[in-house]
């Protein structure tokens, strides 16, 4: 079935330091990837996403390039702040609609001053 | 738009009681909704699938007479800890998809703590 892997965290870094979580994925098809974030207490709000191959989401200075050669939707953030500390999941929807988002694991980042 | 609004965020119950989550969309119709749960540090895990005027599709594992998923109407559906105990303690998240740039909304969430 399809799946998401993402590198199992906590990550902890200083400010204005450069950020990457990765992301694999498995899917039958072309999947649409999204990269959401979860402040602490709150639900899930939706960072960016792509839904073809080399195409880039980017949003609040995050990027991700849907790489299809090598199934991976990697996250990166040239500069971080402490107010980009939350935990991050990676997800796939293989078909546009009613079906639901299959999500990895979840990274915690900690940014520290 | 394509806002779903989620209640309560925070409940307590004591064990043995039901308690009541609900999800609304405001702005659009909801045919379908997604029920998650997350437990403290791991993943949201898709619990089951509800569809407007039909019945609740459940994944593995998920006990269908003690989570009680109603999908009455467009805008509403609701899902019910029956007998709550504190293995049920969890982060309750709803989602619906939602045809537009995001493709999904998601609900603010419910932490349940039974005591």
């Amino acid at each position: 079935g399809d799946s998401v892997t993402q590198m199992e965290g906590p990550v902890t870094l200083s400010e204005e330091a450069f950020l990457t979580i990765n992301c694999t994925y498995t899917a039958t098809g072309y999947p649409s990837l999204f990269w959401y974030v979860q402040y602490p207490g709150e639900g899930l709000q939706l960072l960016l996403k792509a839904t073809k191959a080399d195409d880039k989401g980017s949003n609040k200075g995050f990027e991700a390039t849907y790489r299809k050669e090598t199934t991976s939707f990697h996250l990166e953030k040239g500069s971080v702040q402490v107010s980009d500390s939350a935990v991050y999941f990676c997800a796939l929807s293989t078909t546009s609609g009613n079906t639901p988002l299959v999500f990895g694991k979840g990274t915690r980042l900690s940014v520290i001053a | 738009g394509a806002v779903v609004s989620q209640h309560p965020s925070r409940v307590i119950c004591k064990s043995g009681t039901s308690v009541k989550i609900e999800c609304r969309s405001l702005d659009f119709q909801a045919t379908t909704m997604f029920w998650y749960r997350q437990f403290p540090k791991q993943s949201l895990m898709l619990m089951a699938t509800s569809n407007e005027g039909s019945k609740a599709t459940y994944e593995q594992g998920v006990e269908k007479d003690k989570f009680l998923i109603n999908h009455a109407s467009l805008t509403l559906s609701t899902l019910t800890v029956t007998s709550a105990h504190p293995e049920d303690s969890s982060f309750y998240i709803c989602s619906a998809p939602k045809q537009g740039a995001n493709g999904y909304t998601f609900g603010s969430g419910t932490r349940l703590t039974v005591v």
